[in-house]
């Protein structure tokens, strides 16, 4: 158990719907990181944020946003949603030591 | 970030050393290799991290080559739970994100 939470566990919607997916970081990590793995184009870095603030962005498409609470929890938020965007999503915390990445169970997102 | 190259796949018997190897030929100073595995489909977890010198903890042994052109991690008495696809990821100082390639498919025989 890495200490990292996501809910829901999985998440079966149709195309052109909006979902939320949910983020508990370990207790006291400030970063969150959100990672996308598809059949196709395997593990990629979405987004991070730092206590707060969007730190860095990688692949992440428009339709998709991000946020970071200040209870640090962070929420991914996918809109108009296509056959393509089924995959699993990780969320991964880390301290002031970022060399570990500590990453959640995933969800799986079905679309439809 | 430097890419990486890793051989798709590689079987292990149980109870055996398993050597994975790693090519990182175009690594620059202040980039570090790391190690993640991921089991079936969980979380990736972290392993091991070095940036020249040889490194050993609790799960495994990580081998740079002088040059830093290439490393192995060495799973030292691989046991069935180690069957997974293992990352080999070079990443820059100050550089947060990992970004991960294809990876190994790691299968430990009974």
């Amino acid at each position: 158990d890495s200490g990292v939470t996501q809910t829901p566990k999985h998440l079966i919607t149709a195309t052109g719907q909006r979902v939320t997916l949910r983020c508990s970081p370990r207790s006291g990590d400030l970063s969150v990181y959100w990672y996308q793995q598809s059949l196709d184009q395997g593990l990629q870095f979405l987004i991070q944020y730092y206590n707060g603030e969007e730190r860095a962005k990688g692949n992440i498409l428009e339709r998709f946003s991000a946020q970071q609470f200040p209870d640090l929890h962070s929420e991914l938020n996918l809109s108009s949603l296509e056959l393509g965007d089924s995959a699993l999503y990780f969320c991964a915390s880390t301290g002031d030591n970022y060399n570990e990445q500590f990453f959640g169970p995933g969800t799986r997102l079905t679309v439809l | 970030d430097a890419k990486t190259t890793q051989p798709t796949s590689m079987d292990c018997a149980e109870g055996r050393a398993a050597n994975l190897p790693c090519n990182h030929s175009t690594i620059s100073g202040n980039e570090y290799v790391y190690w993640y595995r991921q089991i079936h489909s969980q979380g990736p977890q972290y392993i091991i991290h070095g940036l020249k010198n040889n490194e050993t903890n609790e799960m495994a042994s990580l081998i740079i080559t002088e040059d830093r052109k290439s490393s192995t991690l060495i799973l030292p008495h691989a046991t069935l739970r180690d069957t997974a696809v293992y990352y080999c990821i070079v990443r820059g100082f100050g550089n947060e994100k990992l970004t991960f390639g294809t990876g190994t498919r790691l299968t430990i025989i009974p």
